[in-house]
């Protein structure tokens, strides 16, 4: 049974760019969480999403972010005109509902 | 709005000896999960172990075991004979269980080396 997948791994882009960061939940799971991990820091809840359904997007910043968890495929969390504060390992769970989150090995975006 | 607080940024220990990460929290739910995660110098976020607070029990996983109280709010790892491979980025964890979700709560973590 894989577990959560997320690419890429390491992303680098320049201010302004776009950023598009995939996740893959592990099979049977069906809800999708985004976590951002800002240098020396924890990881704080950005978005939960279930299969077309955003449930809460209360930690994701208002402009420039969203995401997306469509019928087929995988989670997207986009970054649009990226600034240098976004640098950071942006890391993706999944679940069962109500059960523990399995976390993915992150993806590392660089703004430059 | 549920908090989690680990009071020792930073621990050292020799290998083979015991370590006791300390972690509290805060919430006014009676049904919950607890959990440490470990962060080692991949960046992988890896579950260690995991407590339902329903259980009086405390959870064990080989080297790992915790000392949950429930009325003190506290939740501490301890890792008996420490391995190279331990050192890394320990983060406690809290998650309200509910019928539907809720996001999970880190602390700040603690960052342990295990000295050779």
């Amino acid at each position: 049974n894989a577990g959560v997948m997320q690419n890429p791994r390491h992303l680098v882009r320049r201010r302004g760019q776009e950023a598009r960061l995939r996740c893959s939940p592990m099979k049977g799971h069906s809800h999708v969480y985004w976590y951002r991990q800002l240098p020396e820091e924890g990881l704080k809840f950005m978005v939960y999403l279930q299969k077309e359904n955003i449930i809460d997007e209360s930690g994701m910043p208002k402009e420039r972010f969203s995401a997306e968890f469509p019928k087929e495929g995988p989670s997207i969390l986009r970054i649009q005109q990226v600034v240098r504060g976004d640098s950071a390992a942006y890391f993706c769970a999944s679940s069962q509902v109500g059960d523990t989150q399995y976390f993915g090995p992150g993806t590392r975006l660089t703004v430059l | 709005a549920q908090t989690v607080t680990q009071s020792q940024p930073e621990m050292s220990v020799q290998e083979a000896e015991t370590v006791t990460l300390s972690c509290t929290y805060d919430t006014s739910e009676n049904n919950y999960y607890l959990f440490w995660y470990k962060q080692p110098p991949s960046r992988q976020m890896i579950l260690v172990i995991r407590q339902e607070a329903y259980k009086q029990q405390n959870a064990t996983e080989n080297r790992f075991s915790v000392n949950f109280q429930k009325a003190a709010k506290s939740f501490s790892l301890k890792i008996s004979d420490s391995q190279l491979g331990d050192t890394a980025m320990y983060f406690c964890a809290f998650m309200a269980r509910k019928t539907s979700y809720d996001k999970v709560i880190f602390g700040p973590g603690t960052s342990l080396s295990v000295i050779p």
